[in-house]
Formats: C-alpha cells, sequence, structure tokens
C-alpha cells in the first residue's frame, strides 16, 4: 500500500535544540496527523490538521497542513530527553477513505 | 492511556495456528481500525470497521479476517500463522467516519510466531 515518504529518518539532537521533520506524499490528503510513539507503546496523536494552509501548535510543537495538500511539517522547539522517540505522519484520503503513515522519524536527544 | 484496550499483551504461537486478537475501542468511538507494525514494514493499515460493518481494507492477507460485533468491540483473527506475522498488531478508535479522524491507538499486542 502506499506509504508517505518521511524525512529525515533519524536525527540526533542536542538538549535545547528545535527540530523539524517533514512529510510529503504523491497524492492529495484531506486530513494530516502527527504521532509520537514510544518504544513497545501505541501511537500517541500530537496534532490534526484539517485545512490546506492550517498552522497549529499544541505546547512546543506546531504542525503545518502544506498548501498543495500533499506534504505536511511538524516543528518541536527546544527539545527536551522526553521528546525521544518515533514520529509519525499520517494522512488521510476521502478517496480511498483510509489513512496511509508514514515511514517514521526517529528522534534522539541527547541530554 | 487512550483508551483503547487491547488483549493479550504478548502472544506466542507457533507456524501453522490460529490465533485472535481483541480490541475495546474508547467509549462512544464507533470506528476501528486494525494495524500491523514489523521492524522493517513501519504501520500497515489492515482494515477498518464502522458500527459492525466493514468500511476500508488495506493490506490485509486472505489468512486474516476481522469483524465488530454490536458491542463495538472488534476481533482480528490470523490463521495458518507463518513466520513473517511476527508483529506488533494495533487496534485505533475514533468517533465515526466524517465527524472526527484523530484515530486513538491502544497498546498493541506482540505476536511471535516461531
Amino acid at each position: 500500500g502506499q506509504q508517505l515518504n518521511q524525512s529525515p529518518q533519524s536525527m540526533f539532537i542536542q538538549e535545547g535544540e528545535d527540530v523539524s521533520m517533514n512529510c510529503t506524499s504523491s497524492s492529495i490528503f484531506n486530513t494530516w496527523l502527527w504521532y509520537k510513539q514510544d518504544p513497545g507503546e501505541g501511537p500517541v496523536l500530537l496534532i490534526a490538521l484539517y485545512k490546506a494552509g492550517e498552522l497549529t501548535s499544541n505546547g512546543r510543537l506546531t504542525a503545518q497542513f502544506g498548501i498543495t495538500r500533499k506534504d505536511s511539517f511538524l516543528n518541536i522547539s527546544a527539545s527536551i530527553p522526553s521528546d525521544v522517540g518515533i514520529y509519525f505522519c499520517a494522512g488521510f484520503s476521502n478517496t480511498g477513505n483510509q489513512f496511509y503513515f508514514g515511514t517514521g522519524t526517529s528522534l534522539t536527544v541527547i541530554p | 492511556d487512550s483508551g483503547v484496550t487491547q488483549t493479550p499483551k504478548h502472544l506466542i504461537t507457533a507456524t501453522g495456528q490460529r490465533v485472535t486478537l481483541r480490541c475495546s475501542p474508547r467509549s462512544g468511538d464507533l470506528s476501528v481500525y486494525w494495524y500491523q507494525q514489523s521492524l522493517d514494514q513501519g504501520l500497515q493499515f489492515l482494515i477498518q470497521y464502522y458500527n459492525g460493518e466493514e468500511r476500508a481494507k488495506g493490506n490485509i492477507l486472505e489468512r486474516f479476517s476481522a469483524q465488530q460485533f454490536p458491542d463495538l468491540h472488534s476481533e482480528l483473527n490470523l490463521s495458518s500463522l507463518e513466520l513473517g506475522d511476527s508483529a506488533l498488531y494495533f487496534c485505533a478508535s475514533s468517533v465515526g467516519l466524517r465527524e472526527s479522524y484523530e484515530q486513538y491507538f491502544g497498546p498493541g499486542t506482540r505476536l511471535t510466531v516461531t
């Protein structure tokens, strides 16, 4: 099935640094979601985006729904050790009526 | 805690066997989704049910089947198991089809086929 391209694949950053990751698709999506997954746990919803161009924040996290509807971005400001985990984007298409998940970005924060 | 429960947490079984994974959605959620996550494949959508009816199918093998019961809990049945079926299986739920696309995931069932 279709998978979204997420980049970077992994990141190693110092505590306090800002983080940016993005997700791209060859198809248009109506909804973009961002999840964080800790090892052995289920993904936890961070942010949901429903309109092209929408910019939404959740604490230190900010995500944007790309204007083309084919991409989305997630930024984390002032990273802390508990930000460690794998971040997934997910896109929902009304046409296919199903979600497609990104390949994940593994984030390591060095104290 | 997302409110979605899955049992069992771990399952170890042999090739050729059949297992059933169970999921209870968040209170009030009508949609249930099943996903498979393996190391080299990421999260793969398997199937979605809404209020007891199948709504969307993803990469679900013919050896796998699912259903959603009147009380809205769902079961994923995996049969003729192969080594490659070893993975984390997640259930997620959402309010409905169009009211909310926000899915909330359960803690997963780790299946090991030996």
